[in-house]
């Protein structure tokens, strides 16, 4: 059975600060890690890591995959309370076609 | 305007009661998938379906059921056998080109 673990569940920091959120893996077959950012409802997609050691950037936010290790980690830098959500990684398995999603981080960024 | 469409946005279930939630998508991808989210918690596979009249069970799929008949619908059924419903649930589907899994706004689904 695939897992995917996610820590720390919660973090609480002031706008400025940089956080990494942490993402281990145990899927079959893997294809890809992904990552969401879940604000209210719908999650909307961030990354989507492939190659070990290729950090793929979209503005505050960066993230690397390590497939020798089985894990990932979200950086966001210079956090603003826009951030504040509930950040969710998860593990493509490629021959079942299915995403495995770990328990999440759930962030909060204070003024 | 492509996207996937969950309705209603708001269920209420009474005991005893099967509620179907719906999930249409014009997206024209081939797997769709139901998640269930519990308060502050990740995603849990209900059961995902990799093509028309074709569907699997994920990891809590017990009290569940779905049908896929048609490419662009799968809806899922709650059971009176899932007695504790109360939670939100995500419909969603992998675009296989660019390795991406889309998802509706979502279902809270309440018990009275």
């Amino acid at each position: 059975e695939d897992k995917v673990v996610q820590s720390p569940l919660s973090l609480v920091v002031h706008e400025g600060d940089t956080v990494t959120l942490n993402c281990s893996y145990e899927v079959t077959n893997f294809r890809s890690l992904l990552w969401y950012k879940q604000e209210k409802k719908a999650p909307t997609f961030l990354f989507m890591l492939t190659s070990s050691g290729i950090e793929k950037k979209s503005g505050r936010l960066s993230s690397i995959l390590d497939k020798k290790e089985l894990f990932s980690i979200l950086n966001i830098t210079a956090t603003q309370t826009g951030d504040s959500a509930i950040y969710l990684c998860a593990g493509y398995n490629n021959a079942g076609n299915m995403l495995t999603f770990g328990g999440g981080t759930r962030l909060m960024v204070k003024p | 305007d492509g996207g996937i469409t969950q309705s209603p946005k708001y269920l209420f279930r009474k005991e005893g009661q099967n509620v179907t939630l719906s999930c249409e998508q014009n997206l024209n991808h081939d797997a769709m998938y139901w998640y269930r989210q519990d308060p502050g918690q990740g995603l849990r596979l209900i059961y995902y379906s990799q093509i028309v009249n074709d569907f699997q069970k994920g990891d809590i799929a017990e009290g569940y059921s779905v049908s896929r008949e048609k490419k662009e619908s799968f809806p899922l059924t709650v059971t009176s056998a899932q007695k504790n419903p109360t939670a939100f649930y995500l419909c969603a589907t992998w675009d296989r080109s660019n390795e991406k899994l889309f998802f509706g706004s979502g279902t809270q689904l309440s018990v009275l």
